[in-house]
């Protein structure tokens, strides 16, 4: 069956300009996370949903990051004004459920902010 | 304090090597536990779930101690193709990851 997809595979931008990222989860999973990681280094969790709710948006980094998901489905992630440190792996990940169930990760979106 | 710690290694193995890798986690509540694989530049993948009774998957045996607060991954006779992070992660909740241990398997 189909996995997560993630669009667009790369990104490159320039500082300043916003971007939008794109998850499209496993059909039926009701949970979906954001993760960002830089190289070499491990998963920093950014926002989960539960249906189209965010309960946690704890590791939201600023102001500039936010995320909406619609239909239950498809998922957003929007970085205003990009800057440099924003450059990233940004992965997303679907669960059946949230809190017990494991999670199947997309190929991620790799951004690089010039 | 992190919520789930792994030793971030390098292990570098033999082929054949058996080698083992833990996860300790603070939260007592945690109910599910799995070990996820990540290859270079790649997204993490499910490697298999950690039950309480322990559980094998060919030459991958997961543990549980509850008592300790820890996981645990077995590799018995690795092969190169072994070569990976891997990652923990801890659920009671919301999951929690662990930052890696990474392996690298020689001939």
């Amino acid at each position: 069956g189909a996995g997560v997809s993630q669009s667009p595979s790369n990104k490159v931008t320039e500082k300043g300009k916003d971007v939008e990222l794109r998850c499209d989860p496993i059909s039926g999973h009701t949970a979906l996370y954001w993760y960002r990681q830089s190289l070499g280094q491990g998963l920093e969790f950014l926002i989960y949903f539960q249906g189209n709710s965010a309960p946690d948006k704890s590791g939201l980094p600023s102001d500039r990051f936010s995320a909406e998901r619609t239909g239950g489905s498809v998922s957003t992630l929007t970085i205003q004004r990009t800057q440099q440190e924003d450059s990233a792996v940004y992965l997303c990940a679907s669960s059946r459920d949230h809190g017990s169930d494991a999670q199947y990760f997309g190929p991620g979106t790799r951004l690089l902010v010039l | 304090r992190k919520e789930v710690e792994q030793d971030p290694g390098p292990f570098n193995v033999p082929e054949g090597a058996t080698v083992a890798f833990n996860c300790t986690y603070s939260n007592s509540a945690s109910q599910s536990f799995f070990w996820y694989r990540q290859d270079c530049r790649k997204e993490p993948k499910l490697l298999m779930s950690v039950y309480s009774s322990g559980n094998e998957d060919g030459r991958f045996t997961a543990q549980l101690n509850r008592a300790s607060q820890y996981i645990s991954l077995l590799i018995r006779d690795s092969k190169l193709s072994d070569s990976a992070t891997y990652l923990c992660a801890v659920c009671e909740g919301k999951s929690t990851f662990g930052d890696g241990t990474t392996l690298t398997v020689k001939p």
